[in-house]
């Protein structure tokens, strides 16, 4: 079945860098768009970025545009987000999650957060 | 930013009774609506997608309805295991967003 296993969360001071990583198994990773999705503490859920099945398209949340990046391997069933110049409200639990289809624009039922990992925390603080 | 809002923010239900869950989104979002639920501590998991489509191994207690700017998830008979946050989330446009959150408990 499918799997996502996130690693990489921690404790960082604010201006501080950090990179998640999301093991994939279980599925065709190359076939299906990804996605991270974040939740402070006591909060919400808030998708933070996307990114296609092949990598060529890329969307992200716009408190965090410039400062966060979302990338992929393919070839290793990898999925990332590097973060940069962290903020006190980055921290939160931050989940990788795959999409029902390639994450295509267009292309029906995508965008739909159909399985999640169990999640990586992420503390920015001093 | 299409911004969604779901009512009411908690409600307690006993066992076995029948509940709606309200989500209205500030613009049309077409069918492109999905449900999560979130029992404490766990990880969310996906309900209910195209507005009214149950994923796979979901109960069919569980059952969407709406489309545009007004939608419902229903629950049937309550069972204790309801006990959770469901959230609602639009796909139609970027930025992709959730509403608050409704806390149901089970008295």
């Amino acid at each position: 079945q499918v799997q996502l296993v996130e690693s990489g969360g921690g404790v960082v001071q604010p201006g501080g860098s950090l990179r998640l990583f999301c093991a994939a198994s279980g599925f065709t990773f190359s076939s299906f768009g990804m996605h991270w999705v974040r939740q402070a503490p006591g909060k919400g859920l808030e998708w933070v970025a996307t990114i296609s099945y092949d990598g060529s398209n890329k969307y992200y949340v716009d408190s965090v545009k410039g400062r966060f990046t979302i990338s992929r391997d393919n070839s290793k069933n990898m999925l990332y987000l590097q973060m940069n110049s962290l903020r006190a409200e980055d921290t939160a639990v931050f989940y990788c999650a795959k999409d029902k289809g390639g994450g295509v624009v267009g292309a029906t039922n995508n965008f739909v957060f159909e399985s999640w990992g169990q999640g990586s925390l992420v503390t920015v603080s001093s | 930013e299409i911004v969604m809002t779901q009512s009411p923010a908690a409600l307690s239900v006993s066992p076995g009774e029948r509940a709606a869950l309200s989500c209205r989104a500030s613009l049309t979002v077409n069918s492109n609506l999905a449900w999560y639920q979130q029992k404490p501590g766990q990880t969310p998991r996906l309900l209910i997608y195209g507005a009214f489509i149950r994923a796979t191994g979901i109960p069919a207690r569980f059952s969407g309805s709406g489309s545009g700017t007004e939608f419902t998830l229903s629950i049937s008979s309550l069972q204790s295991e309801d006990s959770a946050v469901y959230y609602c989330q639009q796909y139609n446009d970027w930025p992709l967003t959730f509403g608050g959150g409704t806390k149901v408990e089970i008295k």
